[in-house]
């Protein structure tokens, strides 16, 4: 079936580090892929999101690249700030499964100054 | 303001309780959805409905269930047969989805705890 890997956490970072969490999937044919954000307290946000191979989603900073080749989907940051702080999930929704969105385990990100 | 509203934020069960979520969204959606979030596993969809009256199950719809009376209210009732009910449950919504790079937005979810 559908499954998504992430790396796991918390990932610790000095403000204005570099950012990498890594996401792997498993689906058949060609998904879309998300990466959703949690605030403390809060529910999920997208973040941002790719559609086809080779797609590169980008939002506030962050980025992430449809990679059909490695089946990767990892999401990167140049400059992270303490308000980057939150849990990141990375989702797939395969093709004529339009209803299921399949979420990873979630990498907490923690900032500090 | 246009969004989907979770209540409460916190819930106790006693045992052997029915308890129910509340799920409201004002975004005209037609899906919406349950998920449960557990520390290390992400989130597993519990039920869903793509339209009035009429739901699905999700991957883990044991001990759970929900109705679809109206387009706006889509609630959940955590059963006594649900035995590790400890968790933090997130409604989500979206138009229905014809294309699957359809986003969800997300309620800021209910933690529910038993006694």
């Amino acid at each position: 079936g559908d499954s998504v890997t992430q790396m796991e956490g918390p990932v610790t970072l000095s403000e204005e580090a570099f950012l990498t969490i890594n996401c792997t999937y498993t689906a058949t044919g060609y998904p879309s892929l998300f990466w959703y954000v949690q605030y403390p307290g809060e529910g999920l946000q997208l973040l941002l999101k790719a559609t086809k191979a080779d797609d590169k989603g980008s939002n506030k900073g962050f980025e992430a690249t449809y990679r059909k080749e490695t089946t990767s989907f990892h999401l990167e940051k140049g400059s992270v700030q303490v308000s980057d702080s939150a849990v990141y999930f990375c989702a797939l929704r395969a093709a004529g499964t339009a209803s299921k969105l399949t979420f990873g385990t979630g990498t907490r990100l923690q900032v500090t100054l | 303001d246009g969004g989907i509203t979770q209540s409460p934020k916190y819930l106790f069960r006693k045992e052997g309780q029915n308890v129910t979520l509340s799920c409201e969204q004002n975004l005209n959606h037609d899906a919406m959805y349950w998920y449960r979030q557990d520390p290390g596993q992400g989130l597993r969809l519990i039920y869903y409905s793509q339209i009035v009256n009429d739901f699905q199950k999700g991957d883990i719809a044991e001990g759970y269930s929900v109705s679809r009376e109206k387009k706006e209210s889509f609630p959940l009732t955590v059963t006594s047969a649900q035995k590790n009910p400890t968790a933090f449950y997130l409604c989500a919504s979206s138009i229905v989805p014809q294309e699957t790079n359809e986003k969800l937005f997300f309620g800021s979810g209910t933690q529910l705890s038993v006694l």
